[in-house]
């Protein structure tokens, strides 16, 4: 079993929808909990930190569920820009400062 | 400029040659960080160090060595190559206490 799980997708969305993306984790020490973003052939880029109360920033919610190991992210309101790979990261308690990281999940914001 | 640079960007080379791959930051940052990402497997830790004397292995350090000359600097070489070490690589930075990682644009090497 992966570390990190997630659906790799491709989520095909309309512009305006609203979508959602699970990961899982197995190691219930986690402690950091991320999503990033990777646009195509480019660096990940910290999108936002998850936080056991939930968290949101503009359009992006993320939530975290430490007694079923996994963590949401919420797009609300897609725009084309949104069109990227959302990779769930994961440190573990213990693990200083290495981050685990998802295959991630593919999104295509359409017209 | 970038806070996170890597040289070169690009770069193909035959089965057996030895290949450094350097990274730069301005960040000041104490921790660098070196990933591959292949498809379908997501970034993958090579080598990492918390600090100009410390040098860690990560989860897929074989074939892979580094040195950290300065804080601002993390090399990774690539001793004698071979194909399936063909893949995307990224060095990362992060400041001491706190878990965000800050990535370089990355190189992408193709071992033939």
């Amino acid at each position: 079993r992966k570390e990190v799980e997630q659906d790799p997708g491709p989520f095909n969305v309309p512009e305006g929808a609203t979508v959602a993306f699970n990961c899982t984790y197995s190691n219930s020490a986690s402690q950091s909990f991320f999503w990033y973003r990777q646009d195509c052939r480019k660096e990940p880029k910290l999108l936002m930190s998850v936080y056991s109360s939930g968290n949101e920033d503009g359009r992006f919610t993320a939530q975290l569920n430490r007694a079923s190991q996994y963590i949401s992210l919420l797009i609300r309101d897609s725009k084309l820009s949104d069109s990227a790979t959302y990779l769930c990261v994961v440190n573990y308690e213990g693990g200083g400062n290495k981050l685990t990281f998802g295959t991630g999940t593919q999104l295509k914001v359409e017209l | 400029d970038a806070d996170v640079t890597q040289t070169p960007r690009n770069r193909i080379t035959k089965t057996g040659k030895r290949i450094m791959l350097e990274c730069s930051q301005t960040k000041g940052h104490d921790r660098m960080y070196w990933y591959r990402q292949d498809p379908g497997l997501g970034l993958r830790l090579i080598y990492y160090s918390f600090d100009v004397k410390d040098i860690n292995k990560g989860e897929i350090s074989d074939g892979y060595s580094v040195s950290r000359q300065a804080q601002a600097k993390f090399s990774l070489s690539l001793e004698s190559a071979i194909p399936n070490q063909t893949a995307l690589y990224f060095c990362a930075t992060s400041p001491s206490g706190t878990d965000t990682q800050y990535f370089g644009p990355g190189t992408r090497l193709t071992v033939l």
